[in-house]
């Protein structure tokens, strides 16, 4: 029973594609957020959901959409994939934005 | 936004060795974690510790908030505590999410 889940573990496609990465959070938690590994290992946040309602956009371009269809479930669609979207993209949930923050296993984007 | 700087970047031990790990930020805090990424590139929770002392079996860490800085004690290092740990503030001010540092790398060898 994972915490916080994403799928796929693994996502490897061509530069103009688009594709989605799933996220979903069994732990009851209002707030969601999406963050992005570089290959330094720099972990920067991109998006902060709380309830469903956007907070935080920290300068991503739009070609990246977050959806959240309820509050267990944050999926982040990539549109018109470039070279430099190739990165490990981790999920994480806290109760609120104050509170223990917990994180998915990562899904490791390779654009081609 | 909050600055987070860890120290030191790279660190290198002998199984058995301990060794400890600073995290420097710039504002006031709401919350401080430590993760650790294991080499399979798992963030695992080690400490939620705006404040005060936890311990958790051979780690522990302290955060002086009044200071601005958290610490990380690694005891009796194993091969598994290999990987890069990392901190990461909230600050009080605004509406903010978790800001993290660049992180440590660890390397025990046997």
């Amino acid at each position: 029973d994972t915490a916080v889940s994403q799928t796929p573990k693994y996502l490897v496609t061509q530069m103009g594609n688009d594709k989605s990465i799933k996220c979903e959070q069994n732990l009851g938690h209002d707030t969601m957020y999406w963050y992005k590994q570089d290959s330094k290992k720099f972990l920067k946040i991109m998006f902060s959901y709380n309830n469903k309602e956007l907070i935080i956009n920290e300068t991503v371009p739009n070609r990246f959409s977050p959806k959240s269809p309820d509050k267990a479930h944050l999926n982040l669609h990539i549109n018109s994939l470039e070279l430099g979207d190739s990165a490990v993209y981790f999920c994480a949930s806290s109760r609120s934005g104050d509170t223990e923050a917990f994180f998915g296993q990562g899904t490791r984007l390779t654009v081609v | 936004g909050i600055q987070v700087e860890q120290s030191p970047p790279d660190l290198i031990l002998q199984e058995g060795a301990n060794s400890t790990l600073r995290c420097n930020f710039s504002d006031s805090v709401n919350n401080l974690q430590w993760f650790h990424q294991n080499p399979w590139g798992q963030l695992i929770n080690l400490f939620y510790i705006p404040s005060g002392t936890k311990q958790n079996g051979r780690l522990s860490a302290t955060t002086v908030a009044t200071e601005r800085y958290s610490l990380l004690y690694i005891s009796s290092s194993q091969t598994t505590d290999s990987g890069v740990y990392f901190c990461a503030a909230r600050t009080r001010t605004g509406y903010s999410t978790l800001t993290f540092g660049k992180g440590t790398m660890l390397l025990v060898s046997p």
